[in-house]
């Protein structure tokens, strides 16, 4: 089974230009996660989606940061305008329930660079 | 405040020693994970543990919980170097609308 995809693997920009992330889940699975992680840090949950509709979003800095996912299926995360603390990677996560704690399955991430 | 601490954040430990990885909760928990993160890598699940007094092992790898303690241990036997790698424990408060809540990772060094 093909595992969770993300793209690019790698992005450098500088501050206040705008980035956009792609992931896409294991075929299936109703529930993805964007999550942040800071160097030497777990990772931090920023949205959460039940196929298409926002389960939680309670972390994700509006102002700058949004997310959708079209069809239930892939999803993009954008920031806009970037700060240098935005630096780190981004990962998705997938699980194929919808129960609270289901396994997650994480994609290889991107790791965001802004100076 | 639900908090996961680990214990240590990092370890340096020579092949063929023992070792043991602890992680501490303050919430209500009957599921706890532990996933393993390689240099530039993603998570990769190593355990659920779904109850008090789960043990479950891979290979050189055991992990255990005490949801009474809220704590949960991770075991290291005879360590190799191909198991230097971050580890993470991830909680799922019981009657919570959080999914997980991490640990800050035990970055683990095997030297040969």
């Amino acid at each position: 089974e093909a595992g969770v995809a993300q793209s690019p693997r790698y992005k450098i920009i500088e501050k206040r230009q705008s980035v956009a992330f792609w992931c896409n889940p294991i075929s299936g699975h109703a529930t993805l996660y964007w999550y942040q992680q800071i160097l030497g840090q777990g990772p931090k949950l920023l949205i959460q989606f039940q196929n298409n509709g926002v389960v939680d979003d309670s972390q994700l800095p509006k102002d700058r940061f949004s997310a959708e996912r079209l069809k239930g299926v892939d999803s993009t995360l954008k920031i806009q305008p970037a700060k240098l603390e935005d630096s780190a990677v981004y990962l998705c996560a997938s699980s194929f329930g919808t129960r609270v704690g289901d396994e997650q399955f994480f994609g290889p991430g991107t790791r965001l660079t802004v100076l | 405040e639900l908090k996961v601490e680990q214990n240590p954040l990092f370890l340096s430990m020579q092949e063929g020693k023992n070792y043991t990885i602890y992680c501490n909760y303050s919430t209500t928990s009957d599921r706890l994970y532990w996933y393993r993160q390689d240099p530039g890598k993603s998570l990769e699940s190593l355990f659920v543990l779904l109850s008090n007094g789960a043990v479950k092992q891979e290979g050189r790898l055991m992990a255990s919980l005490d949801t009474k303690a809220r704590l949960s241990t991770l075991h290291i036997t005879a360590a190799v170097h191909d198991l230097s790698a971050t580890y993470f424990c991830a909680v799922v408060p019981r009657d919570s609308n959080y999914q997980l809540i991490w640990g800050a990772g035990t970055k683990l060094i095997i030297k040969p």
